[in-house]
């Protein structure tokens, strides 16, 4: 079945690290994705990866991929308060036409 | 600029009306879709389109209807049979149907009366 799933809420300090899990289930997914969601707007592609890689590092986000235990992560090195938004994970999946399947969201609220 | 512009950004309906989401892109994509999103929950697929002339039912398809006579164009309509119209909806577009990332509009905010 498909079902991506998120916490629903992170809350950080300035400068501290944030760490975003996400959990998919289709093992055949060959894309796994993270938008950006600012207040009231669409989303934005923050990074993506491959299925075959375990890490990818993208200036301050850092994107984690555990096929094993199907489990994601994206980590923000020294979160700003522009960072505040809401983060959807999302797996692609092959059905003749890439369908995108997300998560329900993680709002991270980023304090000064 | 190209990209992907919704219109109206806000829109107030009564109950039994039609209304209709509009959703243009000038980035010469091929695949267009329309996802709604609701507090809490991830974006559900409702229509797709690979190509001009040709579009496709989502997950949650009921109530709604849209065409694709333009390449550019892929507007939305909620009908009076859509039983909780009231959400963000989002426009997107890609380049292929089968790669590459979404564009995706800045939103429609439906709200039932």
């Amino acid at each position: 079945g498909e079902d991506v799933e998120q916490s629903l809420f992170l809350s950080v300090r300035e400068g501290d690290s944030s760490v975003i899990n996400c959990t998919y289930t289709d093992s055949s997914s060959t894309y796994l994705y993270w938008y950006k969601q600012e207040p009231g707007a669409g989303l934005q592609l923050l990074t993506y990866i491959f299925s075959n890689m375990d890490m990818k590092q993208d200036q301050r986000l850092t994107v984690l991929l555990n096929k094993k235990d199907k489990h994601l992560s994206l980590r923000i090195a020294d979160t700003q308060t522009g960072d505040s938004a809401i983060y959807f994970c999302a797996e692609s999946m092959m059905t003749g036409f890439q369908k995108l399947v997300f998560g329900t969201g993680t709002r991270l609220l980023v304090s000064p | 600029d190209g990209g992907i512009t919704q219109s109206p950004k806000y829109l107030f309906r009564k109950e039994g009306q039609n209304v209709t989401l509009s959703c243009e892109q000038n980035l010469n994509h091929d695949a267009m879709y329309w996802y709604r999103q609701d507090p809490g929950q991830g974006l559900r697929l409702i229509y797709y389109s690979q190509i001009v002339n040709d579009f496709q039912k989502g997950d949650i398809a009921e109530g709604y209807s849209v065409s694709r006579e333009k390449k550019e164009s892929f507007p939305l309509t909620v009908t009076s049979a859509q039983k909780n119209p009231t959400a963000f909806y989002l426009c997107a577009s890609s380049i292929g149907s089968n790669t590459g990332e979404l564009f995706f509009g800045e939103g429609s905010r439906l709200t039932v009366l």
